[in-house]
């Protein structure tokens, strides 16, 4: 069964450092892979997704995410961290096919003045 | 164009009390879903709906019902609450269930079984 792996559920930087989120997923064939985020006491939002066309994607906020098959990966990296960052973000994998979303369990980035 | 709206907000029951959550999408989209979030679990799929007039289980199904009333509404039932089904409920939607769709959520509904 395909899955994601998050490392990490809580992650702080300071703000203006780099942010990386680390998502690792596994799947035997190539997945399409997304990153949401959750502000406090909001729904989840689309931060941005790869979809087989280009493995470094670009998503809303600055972020952007890499995949990296050799690795399995699709980290999101954010280079210089603002305090509107602060949220949950969650990776998550869907399988070609008729299959739901799966969602990791999340990590939680914390931004410090 | 309000997307995904979901009532209530918030709810508190006691034990073996029932309650449907109500879920509407007004994006004309063909698939909906129901994931509860619980701390450290991530979003769990309970129930989903690939188009209407079907429905399938999810990773955890069990005291859950649902209903796809039309295409822009599922709700969800518990039957006969239980405190382990305290937890925060989002409905989801898209325009199918395939490959790179993105799903959109609402906001939430905090449910507290005492």
């Amino acid at each position: 069964a395909q899955s994601v792996t998050q490392l990490g559920s809580h992650v702080s930087v300071s703000e203006g450092a780099l942010v990386l989120l680390r998502c690792n997923y596994s799947s035997s064939v190539p997945p399409y892979l997304f990153w949401y985020v959750q502000y406090p006491n909001q729904g989840l939002q689309l931060l941005l997704k790869y979809t087989s066309a280009a493995t470094l994607v670009k998503g809303i906020n600055g972020f952007e995410a890499e995949f990296k098959k050799s690795e399995t990966s699709f980290h999101l990296t954010k280079p210089s961290a603002h305090m509107s960052d602060a949220a949950e973000y969650f990776c998550a994998v869907r399988r070609s096919g008729n299959t739901p979303l799966v969602f990791g369990k999340g990590t939680r980035l914390s931004v410090i003045a | 164009n309000a997307g995904v709206t979901q009532t209530p907000k918030f709810q508190v029951l006691k034990t073996g009390q029932s309650m449907t959550l109500q879920c509407a999408q007004d994006m004309n989209h063909n698939s909906m879903y129901w994931y509860r979030q619980d701390p450290g679990m991530g979003l769990r799929l309970i129930y989903y709906s690939a188009s209407e007039g079907t429905t399938d289980k999810g990773e955890v199904p069990n005291g859950y019902n649902v209903s796809r009333l039309n295409k822009r509404e599922f709700s969800l039932r518990l039957e006969s609450a239980a405190p382990s089904q305290t937890s925060v409920y989002f409905c989801a939607s898209s325009l199918g269930q395939v490959t790179g769709e993105t799903q959109y959520f609402g906001p939430g509904t905090r449910l507290l079984v005492l």
